[in-house]
């Protein structure tokens, strides 16, 4: 069965510091979303992603995250200067229609 | 803006009893989603309910949808220890994005 892929699965970073998320979408899938859980609470919503542009980005997607499709491939969250809030769980979603699969996620430890 | 509740948020139960979780939510949607999540898992998808009255069981969960009333219901029959995990509900009301909404969960444990 078609997965979303995420790497890395753990990444530790000094606050302040740059940090780039990566996601390998199902190939056909045409929306793509980064989501994020910090521990222990609900899966919130960050920004979605269509036709090479963001379609909908939520009040946490401030000027610090961005988001590309560099190679037609690969969907990427970048955190410009992480702060210690960052710290979580970060999934990436892709969908066509009706079924939204879920990566196995990175865990963002922010020290 | 979309709200989703679940009730309860917490869930202690014996094996082999049953139980249902409640999923409620604010806006007209025909599309809802429940997810299983375990301690820093990902996101297994149990079922997609795509109409009224919509209907899917897999093992001991059962799910449904009454989107007059805007709930859901999964329903654990017969609990096993092995179904112990957190369980998303996520309405969707279309137009991706920003408009799929999860639940906060509610956290079963089912001890033996």
């Amino acid at each position: 069965e078609p997965e979303v892929t995420q790497t890395p699965s753990h990444q530790v970073t000094q606050m302040g510091q740059e940090v780039i998320l990566r996601c390998v979408p199902i190939s056909n899938h045409l929306y793509f979303y980064w989501y994020r859980q910090i521990l222990g609470q609900k899966v919130e919503f960050l920004v979605s992603f269509y036709n090479n542009e963001i379609s909908e980005k939520s009040e946490i997607f401030d000027d610090q995250f961005s988001v590309e499709r560099p190679d037609g491939s690969n969907f990427t969250l970048k955190i410009r200067s992480t702060k210690l809030e960052d710290s979580a769980m970060y999934f990436c979603a892709s969908t066509r229609g009706q079924n939204y699969t879920f990566g196995s996620g990175t865990r963002l430890t922010v020290v | 803006e979309l709200k989703v509740e679940q009730n309860p948020l917490f869930l202690s139960m014996q094996e082999g009893k049953n139980y249902t979780i409640y999923c409620n939510y604010s806006t007209t949607s025909d599309r809802l989603y429940w997810y299983r999540q375990d301690p820093g898992k990902s996101l297994e998808s149990l079922f997609v309910l795509l109409s009224n009255g919509a209907v899917k069981q897999e093992g001991r969960l059962m799910a449904s949808l009454d989107t007059k009333a805007r709930l859901s219901t999964l329903h654990i029959t017969a609990a096993v220890h092995d179904l112990s995990a957190t369980y998303f509900c996520a309405v969707d009301i279309g137009n991706y994005g920003q408009n799929f909404v999860f639940g906060p969960g509610t956290r079963l444990s089912v001890l033996p």
